[in-house]
């Protein structure tokens, strides 16, 4: 069975610093990849997702991930914290049997710092 | 276009009530899905529907049942609600295409608390 890892349930930067946001997949097969984003009180949104192709993934608000096969890694990175990127953070795979079935990790709540 | 819609927002129920949870989506989406988010567990697929008319378990769909009568409408039932049912509740959907590589949409959710 599929299964996804996220370092650090919370992960504390300061305003304008790097955001790194670490996601292991457990899969026989490159699955299919996801980040999503979690507002307080609001449902998931897509944030990026890697299917095939380009490794480096740009999505939304100045997010981007990498996906590594031979680390079994897809972080998510950002170069500079915003205060409104305040949210949890879920690393999702789906692997490509047809089910459309997403395994989601446990999630990172970032706090930005002033 | 309102997405995904879920109702009601919040529920309170006591030990042994039942009640259905309805999720909406007019996005004309294939798949639909049922999910429970627990502090620390991230998200749990409880059922979910590749079709109207079609309902599959997922990971921890013991005291929960389904129906997708209608392809926009999915419905989620507790018969008789434990307090291990208190969660926050979202239903998801996605259109078809390359198996399992389309973006879920995801409604706001139901918090509901068992007594």
């Amino acid at each position: 069975a599929q299964s996804v890892t996220q370092l650090g349930s919370h992960v504390s930067v300061s305003e304008g610093a790097l955001v790194l946001l670490r996601c292991n997949y457990s899969s026989s097969v490159p699955p299919y990849l996801f980040w999503y984003v979690q507002y307080p009180n609001q449902g998931l949104q897509l944030l990026l997702k890697y299917t095939t192709g380009a490794t480096l993934v740009k999505g939304i608000n100045g997010f981007e991930a990498e996906f590594k096969k031979s680390e079994t890694s897809f972080h998510l990175t950002k170069p500079s914290a915003h205060m409104s990127d305040a949210a949890e953070y879920f690393c999702a795979v789906s692997d490509r049997s047809g089910s459309e079935k997403l395994v989601f990790g446990k999630g990172t709540k970032l706090t930005v710092n002033p | 276009n309102a997405g995904v819609t879920q109702t009601p927002k919040f529920r309170v129920l006591k030990t042994g009530q039942s009640m259905t949870l309805l999720c909406a989506q007019d996005m004309n989406h294939e798949y639909m899905y049922w999910y429970r988010q627990d502090p620390g567990m991230g998200l749990r697929l409880i059922h979910y529907s590749v079709g109207e008319g079609t309902t599959a378990k997922g990971e921890v769909p013991d005291g929960y049942n389904v129906s997708r009568l209608k392809k926009q409408n999915f419905l989620l039932g507790l018969e008789s609600a434990a307090p291990s049912q208190t969660s926050v509740y979202f239903c998801a959907s996605s259109s078809t295409g390359s198996a399992g590589s389309n973006e879920q949409f995801f409604g706001p959710g139901t918090r509901l608390t068992v007594l």
